[in-house]
């Protein structure tokens, strides 16, 4: 099966500038996440989606910072504006949150240099 | 959320079993214990998840004692492409909220 999908998976950007980011999912996957990255650092979750609804956007620098999953499918992550330490590695990934299957699959990511 | 503890890094020899024991102490009831492989450039891939005793599938096995405080990732014979960081992660089965702290980086040299 296809696995899930980023775009794109580079962007420089200078400060105050605004950014989006795209994800698809693995096909028939609930459950989506976006997750920051900054070097050498483990992913941090901002923001969860089960379905079209948010689950957990505790994280999520609400001032700056929008996600959205229309239909429950593709989702946006948008940065506006976006600050130097907002530099970082932007994971996307789904999981299917079955009682017998919890796994999330991770997307290649986003990398953002912020200048 | 539970926090994990593990290792910063670890150096291991092509063909060498590798075991990276990770702790949880704060492990609740609904946890389940998964293991995450990461290369550089790239997302994060599932290795293996457990909820107690043993569990094993084609790449590794994972030990989790009775007290569930900590798990052992065993990595059989590895090659240099099983160089990498580790994570170990607990979440609970109902928003399976994952904390990846800072991962182990596994170096393997010929």
């Amino acid at each position: 099966e296809a696995g899930v999908a980023q775009s794109p998976r580079y962007k420089i950007i200078e400060k105050r500038q605004s950014v989006a980011f795209w994800c698809n999912p693995i096909s028939g996957h609930a459950t989506l996440y976006w997750y920051q990255q900054i070097l050498g650092q483990g992913p941090k979750l901002l923001i969860q989606f089960q379905n079209n609804g948010v689950v957990d956007d505790s994280q999520l620098p609400k001032d700056r910072f929008s996600a959205e999953r229309l239909k429950g499918v593709d989702s946006t992550l948008k940065i506006q504006p976006a600050k130097l330490e907002d530099s970082a590695v932007y994971l996307c990934a789904s999981s299917p949150r079955r009682r017998e299957d919890h796994t999330q699959y991770f997307g290649p990511g986003t990398r953002l240099t912020v200048l | 959320l539970a926090k994990t503890t593990q290792p910063i890094s670890m150096d291991s020899y092509e063909g060498q079993e590798v075991n990276i024991t990770c702790s949880h102490n704060n492990i609740a009831t609904n946890d389940y214990i998964t293991w995450y492989q990461q290369f550089p450039s790239q997302g994060p891939r599932f290795i293996i998840q457990g909820y107690k005793t043993k569990v094993t599938n084609e790449v590794a096995s994972l030990f989790i004692p009775a007290d569930r405080k900590s798990s052992t990732l065993s990595l059989p014979r590895v090659s240099l492409s099983d160089t990498a960081v580790y994570y170990c992660l607990v979440g609970d089965t109902g928003f399976q909220k994952l904390v990846f702290g800072t991962g182990t980086r596994l170096l393997v040299s010929p």
